[in-house]
């Protein structure tokens, strides 16, 4: 149980365009979601967290009308990144939670704008 | 400030034991993970400690001790597989994951 799926797992865009990213939840209603960015032998960076149905919470530094985070339901949130850029490729990773305590990852999105 | 501290690279031989070690500093605590994330992977989850102790799962194992901050990872018996970034992440208290850098394992025949 408690399976997270991404989709695209890999994408590859021309800059200025927009990149949808799909996190779901297949087996489990999830409270919360989080997206996570992860450049190369870098540690996870959370980027926001999103609740169903009410506004993602971005961390500082992370640009809300970039990443634009929509939480439609419990087992469904995506990530659009807007205008990317080739500094904006990277590992994008979510996850979702059951419990306060437990997330589970989803196999992560490389993004790459060329 | 928030802040774990693990070690950036350790090398251990395959058969062997390896402990990985996590010190942190947070604002309130409610639990502790650690992750393996191999290359290009999303983390997997190896255990959580919320109460000080040792938790055995196979080949792994995790410590807690909260009075000191400090938790471990042991790994036993080492597979080439073991090779891998470990993470540790520290929910505080208003229930935040803090995540250390990550320990880049490297397991030598």
């Amino acid at each position: 149980g408690a399976v997270v799926s991404q989709h695209p797992s890999r994408v590859i865009c021309k800059s200025g365009t927009s990149v949808k990213i799909e996190c779901r939840s297949l087996d489990f209603q999830a409270t919360t979601m989080f997206w996570y960015r992860q450049f190369p032998k870098q540690s996870l960076m959370l980027m926001a967290t999103s609740n169903e149905g009410s506004k993602a919470t971005y961390e500082q530094g992370v640009e809300k009308d970039k990443f634009l985070i929509n939480h439609a339901s419990l087992t469904l949130s995506t990530l659009t990144v807007t205008s990317a850029h080739p500094e904006d490729s990277s590992f994008y990773i979510c996850s979702a939670s059951v419990r306060d305590y437990e997330q589970y990852f989803g196999p992560g999105t490389r993004l790459t704008v060329t | 400030g928030q802040n774990i501290d693990q070690p950036t690279e350790m090398t251990a031989t395959e058969g062997a034991i390896v402990q990985i070690n996590c010190t942190y500093q947070t604002s309130g605590f409610n639990g502790l993970f650690w992750y393996q994330q191999h290359a290009g992977e999303a983390p997997t989850f190896l255990s959580y400690n919320v109460l000080d102790g040792l938790e055995e799962k196979g080949r792994f194992s995790s410590f807690l001790s909260r009075s000191k901050g400090y938790s471990y990872l042991l790994l036993k018996e080492l597979q080439m597989k073991d090779s891998a970034s470990y993470l540790c992440a520290v929910t505080d208290s208003n229930y935040q994951l803090i995540w250390g850098a990550g320990t880049k394992l490297i397991i030598k025949p």
